[in-house]
């Protein structure tokens, strides 16, 4: 199947800090990126998709000024958590589907998020 | 808005046996795919199986089949054979063509040796 590479695994800030994320897809064209939150023990609670070239959209109730995503090229699409704080801290997810990809979602490893 | 039920939160199954996940969805579309996905502790998602809503037969992966039934919108997950490593949660999602995926809850399934 296809590779989707995300980046980091987990990473630990302060609060009021921003935290930038990075997936890619390493060996198809990913039209389109979307980017997931997931709660201990819960399903994946979308927050936004976004297409290559366009502005993400995001799910009611995120806040696009606070988690800003850019897809800038057919291979990468970023997540930077801005100011972020304590109940930002969660494991997020992305995923990622082309053209290529037959129909199915490739999902990247996800990055646990600790902000202190 | 599509969506998709799962109503069995846990599940167990001892070691070589065979258990059923159950998922439900409802749509007005035609033209979807349906899948299911395994996301073991290590938390990275892998697709396990695939259907086409417009074919008939079941698809097949190894030890992973499904009952698609779609006048019913029912598209159950049959794991053949359990083993240890099928430990994990289960998440039967939706896709329309190039769009959204629409996620259930989750099936957290436990093998028991």
């Amino acid at each position: 199947g296809a590779v989707v590479s995300q980046h980091p695994s987990w990473v630990i800030c302060k609060s009021g800090t921003s935290v930038k994320i990075e997936c890619r897809s390493l060996d198809f064209q990913a039209t389109t990126m979307f980017w997931y939150r997931q709660f201990p023990k819960q399903s994946l609670m979308l927050m936004a998709t976004s297409n290559e070239g366009s502005k993400a959209t995001y799910e009611q109730g995120v806040e696009k000024d606070k988690f800003l995503i850019n897809h800038a090229s057919l291979t990468l699409s970023t997540l930077t958590v801005t100011s972020a704080h304590p109940e930002d801290s969660s494991f997020y997810i992305c995923s990622a589907h082309g053209t290529a990809t037959n129909e199915k979602l490739f999902f990247g490893s996800g990055t646990q998020l600790s902000v202190l | 808005a599509q969506t998709v039920t799962q109503s069995q939160p846990e599940m167990s199954v001892q070691e070589a046996e065979t258990v059923t996940l159950s998922c439900t969805y409802d749509t007005s579309e035609s033209n979807y795919y349906l899948f299911w996905y395994k996301q073991p502790p290590s938390r990275q998602m892998i697709l396990v199986i695939r259907q086409e809503a417009y074919k008939q037969q079941n698809a097949t992966e190894n030890r992973f089949s499904v009952n698609f039934q779609k006048a019913a919108k029912s598209f159950s997950l049959k794991i053949s054979d359990s083993q240890l490593g099928d430990t994990a949660m289960y998440f039967c999602a939706f896709g329309e063509s190039g769009n959204q995926f629409y996620f259930g809850t989750g099936t957290s399934l436990t093998v028991i040796p």
